[in-house]
């Protein structure tokens, strides 16, 4: 199975801050990788899906970068909707795994 | 409005069976693929089962041979059996539309359920 560990595990940030979200995956996913927001007894949401493209209402704010193994999810300037936590997914190979989340944090 | 509605989920014995159900409003299960995650009490999101790629079925090995995706046509829904429950079968459990782009064969889950709860205890 593709491992996906993502760093930091949570972060405390202010409102209007730019926070970098890491993604690694342990083989090469190519660009086979969707980021997901979610919030406490919600559904999850889709914000970027391959090859960087913005899921329905996203906000120009979240950016996502990355190939191969190595991939980032930058939101520009943190509102205070952005916090949550925040998961990658590779689509690569079945079965899909996660990374195990990002909490975003209020400062 | 495109939209998955949860039902089916609550308390089960281990080693017993439970269903779920995402029933779809706005399209048409019969047009879609669909997938399967759960999220156990503290825990981050956990693909458990798939149909996708022709309609063929995929499962995480924890759950292969227990869990059954299917869906009803005739009733626009998307179904997910548990058999022999264990108690890390605890979760939330949600459904999704996915999406295969045509040229890349991307996935990605774009309409979420609110998710039904499953709760294994003797």
């Amino acid at each position: 199975d593709i491992q996906m560990t993502q760093s930091p595990s949570s972060l405390s940030a202010s409102l209007g801050d730019r926070i970098t979200i890491t993604c690694r995956a342990n083989q090469s996913i190519s660009n086979y990788l969707n980021w997901y927001q979610h919030k406490p007894g919600k559904a999850p949401k889709l914000l970027i899906s391959p090859p960087f493209t913005m899921g329905s209402g996203v906000p120009m704010r979240f950016r996502g970068s990355g190939s191969g193994t190595d991939f980032t999810l930058t939101i520009t300037s943190l509102q205070a909707e952005d916090f949550a936590t925040y998961y990658c997914q590779q689509n690569f190979h079945t079965p899909w795994t996660f990374g195990q989340g990002t909490k975003v944090e209020i400062k | 409005e495109v939209r998955l509605v949860n039902s089916g989920g609550g308390l089960g014995r281990p080693g017993g069976s439970l269903s779920i159900s995402c029933a779809a409003t706005g399209f048409t299960v019969s047009d879609n693929y669909f997938t399967w995650v759960r999220q156990a009490p503290g825990m981050g999101l956990e693909w458990v089962a798939g149909i996708y790629r022709g309609y063929n079925t995929f499962y995480a090995d924890s759950v292969r041979g227990r869990f059954t995706i299917s869906r009803d046509i005739s009733r626009n829904t998307v179904h997910l059996q548990i058999k022999g429950l264990r108690d890390d079968d605890t979760a939330i459990y949600y459904c999704a539309r996915t999406v295969m782009t045509p040229e890349d064969y991307y996935y990605y889950m774009d309409v979420w359920g609110e998710g039904s709860t499953v709760f294994v205890s003797s």
